[in-house]
């Protein structure tokens, strides 16, 4: 159990629709990094929140989106939903000094029918 | 770009067998490197974070080493066992403020008794 936690664990919605992904970080972890998977890709980077901050921006479409509360927990929003958003997203966080690693929660699987 | 390459892309071995992967990256602008291990069915484990060159880390069987002047990691595992079969996963953070991993595809090992 890495510490992260994910909610919910599967998320089964029709194309059109907008759906909420939640992520609670490890105790003391103030950076939170979302990341999607689908098939035949390797993780791609979405996006990296800092204590309530956007810090960094990867291959993240403008119908998703994301932010950070004040208690550290983070929501990914994805909306206008399409089939080829259906995925495997994982949110992951660390420390500040990073010398760990990011620890990964168990993922929300997403199907868009 | 950062482009991160792994190869191979899968393995079978037998039980006892020793085996490595190879983890490929841009040089310029590196500023760490990490091994995670990602068992089906669940959320991928740190096992090692690189920084310098000539880096060499070691978890019971299994032992990472980094060039950074090349551009590489290696990853080993000593006597294989059926438990280690799992996807290893190979992330590198470039220079920067953020702590942004960017994924290789991975290395599918299979072990078989």
């Amino acid at each position: 159990d890495s510490g992260v936690t994910q909610t919910p664990k599967h998320l089964i919605t029709a194309t059109g629709q907008r759906v909420t992904l939640r992520c609670s970080p490890r105790s003391g972890d103030l950076s939170v990094y979302w990341y999607q998977q689908s098939l035949d890709q390797g993780l791609q980077f979405l996006i990296q929140y800092y204590n309530g901050e956007e810090r960094a921006k990867g291959n993240i479409l403008e119908r998703f989106s994301a932010q950070q509360f004040p208690d550290l927990h983070s929501e990914l929003n994805l909306s206008s939903l399409e089939l080829g958003d259906s995925a495997l997203y994982f949110c992951a966080s660390s420390s500040s000094r990073d010398s760990l690693g990011q620890f990964f929660g168990p993922g929300t699987r997403l199907t868009v029918l | 770009i950062l482009n991160v390459e792994q190869s191979p892309q899968s393995l079978h071995v037998q039980e006892g067998d020793s085996t490595n992967f190879t983890c490929s990256f841009p040089s310029s602008n590196f500023y760490a490197l990490h091994w995670y291990r990602w068992e089906t069915a669940k959320s991928p484990e740190a096992l090692f974070v690189m920084t310098l060159n000539g880096d060499e880390k070691k978890k019971g069987r299994i032992s990472a080493t980094l060039n950074t002047k090349e551009g590489y990691s290696y990853l080993y595992i000593k006597g294989s066992q059926p438990e280690d079969s799992a996807t290893y996963l190979c992330a590198v953070r470039g220079g920067g403020a953020t702590n942004k991993l960017i994924f290789g595809t991975g290395t599918l090992l299979a072990v078989q008794p």
